[in-house]
């Protein structure tokens, strides 16, 4: 079975520069969320869907960041503008509904550097 | 709110010895608790979970995991340390879909 898959794996751009990160959850999941990954903050919750609609957003950074999920099998991430700070490794992860028990099932992240 | 906490940043064993890494959750109600392992470059794979029932599980590559309610700890335990399982660690807690991730754990293995 494939599993979540995100692109770019890696990116790097200027300063100023928009960002869109993009994320395929595992066919059927139902669950979407976005995180942040830095050696100084640790592994961080952006934002989560349920259903294709954002439930929690309280962890997204500031207005620059922004999160849209179309449809059941796309999901998108983007910082505009960026800045250097943005730098670290973003992960997506998604899970099927359960009894909360069901694991989340992460991607490779994309590895993001903003010059 | 809920917290993790993993004792030590960073675990050195030598290959063969016994591994034992540390968490502690914060919770009122005992949540669903998991541990991750991550690879350099990679996402975090599911190492194993407990939900509800026999309260020491068992993962993948040979671990395992106990669930003491007393102690509010879901410490990670292997017998007999691999090269290979050199990478670091997350325990998870949550009771909703939501989860809370530690710190992490560095675990180096020396030969």
């Amino acid at each position: 079975d494939a599993g979540v898959i995100q692109s770019p794996r890696h990116e790097v751009t200027e300063m100023g520069q928009e960002v869109t990160l993009r994320c395929k959850p595992i066919s059927g999941h139902d669950y979407l969320f976005w995180y942040r990954q830095t050696m100084m903050r640790g592994l961080e919750l952006l934002i989560y869907f349920n259903n294709n609609v954002p439930i929690d957003d309280s962890g997204m950074p500031e207005d620059r960041f922004s999160a849209k999920m179309p449809n059941a099998s796309f999901s998108t991430l983007k910082i505009q503008p960026s800045e250097p700070r943005d730098s670290a490794v973003y992960f997506c992860a998604s899970s099927s509904t359960g009894s909360g028990n069901q694991p989340q099932h992460f991607g490779d992240g994309t590895r993001l550097s903003i010059l | 709110a809920q917290s993790v906490t993993q004792l030590g940043s960073h675990v050195s064993v030598s290959e063969g010895a016994l591994v034992l890494l540390r968490c502690n959750y914060s919770s009122s109600v005992p949540p669903y608790l998991f541990w991750y392992v991550q690879y350099p470059n990679q996402g975090l794979q599911l190492l194993l979970k407990y939900t509800t029932g026999a309260t020491l599980v068992k993962g993948i590559n040979g671990f395992e995991a106990e669930f003491k309610k007393s102690e509010t700890s879901f410490h990670l335990t292997k017998p007999s340390a691999h090269m290979s399982d050199a990478a670091e660690y997350f325990c998870a807690a949550g009771r909703a879909q939501k989860l809370v991730f530690g710190q992490g754990t560095r675990l180096t293995i020396n030969p």
